[in-house]
Order: structure tokens, then C-alpha cells, then sequence
């Protein structure tokens, strides 16, 4: 059981706008960054967005990110089909000293 | 280009020992921290070990109970990771994993993998 949440799904139809949570305590998310990952099925992580709103080069304008008090968000504009991901949230807890990651939500591109 | 590339993974026994290799190319391997994560078969990534960038501080995932023990040689670009008495919940594909530039969190680049299966 992780200590920052997500919901297990989401979903949307191409062109649509979805968004999915990420939600923790003061100690983890409250006071510090907030990166997202990307996993294309049977692949690894890619890093998407990294201290809350920043994209590393080459990933698209249409993934965003945003946090408030001790939540998060990724909001993807335009959606496509090869967005269907799982998608982490990840950031440092603070009272366990370690790097954590959300649940994980499965995006399907219905 | 930024490569990172696992070895070593297979199916070992219940209380057996698996050591894993991550080979580095396309950047300077002893300027940053690595790390190994895992995820178990249909379920989130963990966490499980890092390495300070000249090797003399390494910290694990409290729950290993100091099975584990990751290694680094910087003269050869590899990062390791020595598994003992490993246990049915060790199952998993490991990957390892570069830390952004002088900090040990997050990762910015990630292998593919490696399979790692306790079973008997």
C-alpha cells in the first residue's frame, strides 16, 4: 500500500481531456516535487513530467502537470491512442526517507 | 544516447542467491547516483536500492532485511545488484535506473529490465 494514491483507472475517447490524481500527506507530496512516469505496456518507465510541471525534451505539450497542497495532477490534452499507459506518480517522503510512487492508473483509450 | 542495459535475471529457487548487472553507456556513469527498482507482475514499481555516485553509501528498501546488496565499479560503467535468500515476493522485473543530475531522486532514464523469478 503506497502512501500516495491513485486511482486504479481512467479513461477517455481520442481528442478528450483527461486527468489523473495523485493524492498524499505534508509529508511527501506537501513539501516536495511531484514527477509522473509513463509505461507503455511490457516497456519501462519514461519520465513524462518532472518538479510538478516540467517536460523533459521530445515529450509532447499535451501532457501537463500541476500540484496543490498535498495533490497532484496530470492532465492529458488531445488524447490519442497511443497514450493508453499505465501512468506513476512519484515523489520523496520525507518521514520514510525514500522515494515513493503512486499505485498507478491504467489509462484506456476507449 | 543514454543506455542502460540489465543482465543476470532467471528463475531461481526459494533461498537461492541472483546477482544483476546494469551496463552504462552515453554518459558519465561515476557522476551520478543509480539505482535499482522493481515491480512485481502486475503491480506498481518499488524502489529497492541506491548507490552514491563514488560508491561509499548505499541505502536499501527497510523491508529486504539486508538481503540485498547493490555495487557499482566505476571504471567499468556497471552497477550491480547481489541478491541472497531470495523469497517467492522477490519476483519481479528489476530495472536500473539514473538519478537526475547530482541528487538520488527521481530517474530520468531507466532500462529495460531484467526478470528475476523465485520458484521452486
Amino acid at each position: 500500500q503506497s502512501v500516495v494514491t491513485q486511482p486504479p483507472s481512467a479513461s477517455g475517447t481520442p481528442g478528450q481531456r483527461v486527468t489523473i490524481s495523485c493524492s498524499g500527506s505534508n509529508s511527501n507530496i506537501g513539501g516536495n516535487y511531484v514527477h509522473w512516469y509513463q509505461q507503455l505496456s511490457g516497456t519501462a518507465p519514461k519520465l513524462l513530467i518532472f518538479k510538478n510541471t516540467q517536460r523533459p525534451s521530445g515529450v509532447p505539450d499535451r501532457f501537463s502537470g500541476s500540484k496543490s497542497g498535498s495533490s497532484a495532477s496530470l492532465a492529458i490534452s488531445g488524447l490519442r491512442s497511443e497514450d493508453e499507459a499505465d501512468y506513476y506518480c512519484a515523489t520523496w517522503d520525507d518521514s520514510l526517507n525514500v522515494g515513493v510512487f503512486g499505485g498507478g492508473t491504467k489509462l484506456t483509450v476507449l | 544516447e543514454v543506455q542502460l542495459v540489465e543482465s543476470g535475471g532467471g528463475l531461481v529457487q526459494p533461498g537461492g542467491s541472483l546477482r544483476l548487472a546494469c551496463a552504462a553507456s552515453g554518459f558519465t556513469f561515476s557522476s551520478y547516483w543509480m539505482s535499482w527498482v522493481r515491480q512485481a507482475p502486475g503491480k506498481g514499481l518499488e524502489w529497492v536500492a541506491n548507490i552514491k555516485q563514488d560508491g561509499h553509501g548505499a541505502y536499501y528498501l527497510d523491508s529486504l532485511e539486508g538481503r540485498f546488496t547493490i555495487s557499482r565499479d566505476n571504471t567499468n560503467n556497471s552497477l550491480y545488484l547481489q541478491m541472497h535468500s531470495l523469497k517467492a515476493e522477490d519476483t519481479a522485473v528489476y530495472y536500473c535506473a539514473r538519478a537526475f543530475p547530482a541528487s538520488a531522486w527521481p530517474f530520468d532514464y531507466w532500462g529495460q529490465g531484467a526478470l528475476v523469478t523465485v520458484s521452486s
